[in-house]
């Protein structure tokens, strides 16, 4: 079946260390997206790709990097310069032609 | 301002009502707009995408209005399952950038 995979689920980190966090898709989409909820709020666009080899700044990207070194892969680093970073994170991906956006069942990020 | 705002709610409705509400675009560049749902603590998932023309999907009914840039949701004869976040969806069709809106919450009472 086709999806995206989202990993771990959940996460639990120290204050100060790095974490990385994995989106793997197999529907053959060019656009990949990271969103991070936090509790009530709406979906904020963290960074996204339309192709490989290339990305682009969302509107809270600070603190974030990310890599598309594969079309099938889009991993997002949650470095130690993001000041609040527990939240939910959410990857997504869509094909060409603006059809449906996928989503990923998200990770849960805490830091101690 | 949000590219996309939405009235938050909570909208709190008996079984077989009709509840309706919308969401407002700034971004006139936006030309794909999408209604998702998301169950708590959960991913959303694509409930409608709404064309020009205005589109129903059962008991749900979406409606554009370019002019006065803002999207409508409507459910008839609500469900105690319809009890939900619907997140209010515009794309760029130059880089398809997706802004989502906060949400609506949805609460269907028996």
């Amino acid at each position: 079946d086709g999806g995206i995979t989202q990993s771990p689920k959940y996460l639990f980190r120290k204050e100060g260390q790095n974490v990385t966090l994995s989106c793997e898709q197999n529907l053959n989409h060019d656009a990949m997206y990271w969103y991070r909820q936090d509790p009530g709020q709406g979906l904020r666009l963290i960074y996204y790709s339309q192709i490989v080899n290339d990305f682009q700044k969302g509107d809270i990207a600070e603190g974030y990097s990310v890599s598309r070194e594969k079309k099938e892969s889009f991993p997002l680093t949650v470095t130690s310069a993001q000041k609040n970073p527990t939240a939910f994170y959410l990857c997504a991906s869509i094909g060409t032609g603006a059809g449906e956006l996928f989503f990923g069942e998200g990770s849960r990020l805490t830091v101690l | 301002r949000k590219e996309v705002e939405q009235d938050p709610g909570p909208f709190n409705v008996p079984e077989g009502a009709t509840v309706a509400f919308n969401c407002t675009y700034s971004n006139s560049a936006s030309q794909s707009f999408f209604w998702y749902r998301q169950d708590c603590r959960k991913e959303p998932k694509l409930l409608m995408s709404v064309y020009s023309s205005g589109n129903e999907d059962g008991r749900f009914t979406a409606q554009l209005n370019r002019a006065s840039q803002y999207i409508s949701l409507l459910i008839r004869d609500s469900k105690l399952s319809d009890s939900a976040t619907y997140l209010c969806v515009g794309a760029r069709p130059y880089d398809y950038k997706l802004s989502f809106g906060a949400g609506t919450t949805v609460t269907v009472r028996a």
